[in-house]
């Protein structure tokens, strides 16, 4: 069964601590990994879609890495605005319409 | 940047009741899906669409759910007869044709008293 762990549940940085946000999937066919920030009461906010293992992906103070069997969410020097639920999803699956499967985050705090 | 729109923001209904969840995808997108998240649980997927017909539907998505693109721009969910467990917030999310992302809406949260 395709499945999605995330580490840890919750994380407490001090602004400027940097980190890493830890994503190990089993997916049978992966066809794309991907990265949301998810605000209290909104939507997923698309962040990154990663497809091979040794991909990289960078937006601002953030970083996304793919090995085989897991994803990393760096964040560099955070600010208290970067504060959220950060979700890593699979896609799975040969159909053109396929589903994505979301992990249950990690909530990410950041003091200032 | 084009956003996927979803009305209501805020549902509540009786237990019992019909709802309907509309959203509005992005224009040129093809794929279609419902998702939904009980609070402090994760994103579940409900169901995906494409080409007019249901691709895919979870164990969640039973004879009590539907799903219908009424037009060229709507999406809806309808819940035929709402139990108290169907509270949760509800997301629409549409892609593309190479699935590089799936862009969700901000989500109706559903109410059921």
């Amino acid at each position: 069964e395709d499945q999605v762990t995330q580490s840890p549940e919750a994380l407490r940085l001090q602004e400027g601590e940097s980190s890493s946000l830890n994503c190990s999937y089993t997916v049978s066919g992966l066809r794309g990994l991907f990265w949301y920030r998810q605000d209290p009461g909104k939507g997923p906010e698309f962040l990154f879609t990663l497809y091979s293992a040794g991909e990289e992906k960078e937006k601002e103070r953030l970083k996304a890495t793919l090995t085989k069997k897991e994803s990393f969410l760096h964040i560099t020097a955070p600010k208290p605005e970067d504060s959220a639920t950060y979700l890593c999803a699979v896609r799975a699956g040969y159909s053109s319409a396929s589903k994505i499967i979301f992990g249950s985050g990690t909530r990410l705090s950041i003091r200032p | 940047e084009p956003e996927v729109t979803q009305t209501p923001s805020h549902q509540v209904t009786q237990m019992g009741q019909e709802v309907i969840l509309r959203c509005v995808p992005i224009s040129n997108h093809l794929y279609f899906y419902w998702y939904r998240q009980i609070l402090g649980q994760k994103v579940e997927f409900l169901v995906s669409f494409y080409n007019n017909e249901i691709s895919e539907k979870s164990e969640i998505f039973d004879d009590q759910f539907s799903v219908e693109r009424p037009d060229g721009s709507n999406f809806t969910l309808k819940i035929r007869s709402t139990k108290l467990e169907d509270s949760a917030m509800y997301f629409c999310a549409s892609s593309s044709r190479d699935n590089y992302g799936y862009t969700f809406g901000s989500g109706t949260r559903l109410t059921v008293v």
